[in-house]
């Protein structure tokens, strides 16, 4: 999802479920996306990546999947705990520079 | 122990002064990087920097410098030109600035304008 001004769009789950959390990318010469974490007053932190020659990446307890026709990026996470909750940032790499997309906030419910 | 560290964590400036933040990775990376973020919102990049003694303008870079004289340093200024400084800073790293490189972040220092 991208942001809107001061709104971070927001996905509120129930604990144990799965979240899926969305990211349109922009430029369909870049070849390398990760996934990033970020909690409230911390720096983001490395979740999963994926190449371009890929659809799919999985990690424990987490998925990425790219589709490069729509140029569309997704981020699983099965069975959502109540520290998965923070804002998740897609970032593109398609040179040296990484371009972000605005970030959604997970929410996990008890 | 590896990474980046930021200094300090919080960081109060009166109007017209120049502030220095701190930014320093033991990672034996080439490329560092300071992003701005503001609340609710998403990074932009300042500058960066993929060599000792060599660095660019990114897309916000009016009122802010920087030096690399360093390897592992990469220190930005936020100087009184700069209008609406306050916000939360952050440092990255990475490798070789290749287009499969990932950015390693620091912890962030949270800038406030008194």
């Amino acid at each position: 999802g991208e942001s809107v001004g001061l709104h971070l769009p927001t996905l509120s789950v129930q604990e144990g479920d799965n979240s899926i959390i969305n990211c349109a990318y922009s430029n369909s010469a870049s070849d390398y996306f990760i996934w990033y974490k970020q909690e409230s007053g911390k720096g983001p932190q490395f979740i999963i990546d994926i190449r371009s020659n890929m659809d799919k990446r999985q990690g424990q307890r987490v998925t990425v999947l790219l589709n490069k026709t729509v140029k569309h990026l997704s981020l699983q996470i099965a069975a959502t705990q109540p520290g998965d909750s923070a804002v998740y940032f897609c970032a593109e790499n398609a040179g040296n520079m990484l371009t972000f997309g605005g970030g959604t906030r997970l929410m996990v419910k008890p | 122990d590896g990474g980046i560290t930021q200094s300090p964590k919080y960081l109060f400036r009166k109007e017209g002064q120049n502030v220095t933040l701190s930014c320093e990775q033991n990672l034996n990376h080439d490329a560092m990087y300071w992003y701005r973020q503001d609340p609710g919102q998403g990074l932009r990049l300042i500058y960066y920097s993929q060599i000792v003694n060599d660095f660019q303008k990114g897309d916000i870079a009016e009122g802010y410098s920087v030096s690399r004289e360093k390897k592992e340093s990469f220190p930005l200024t936020v100087t009184s030109a700069q209008k609406n400084p306050t916000a939360f800073y952050l440092c990255a790293s990475m490798r070789s600035g290749k287009s499969t490189d990932t950015q390693y972040f620091g912890p962030g220092t949270r800038l406030t304008v008194l």
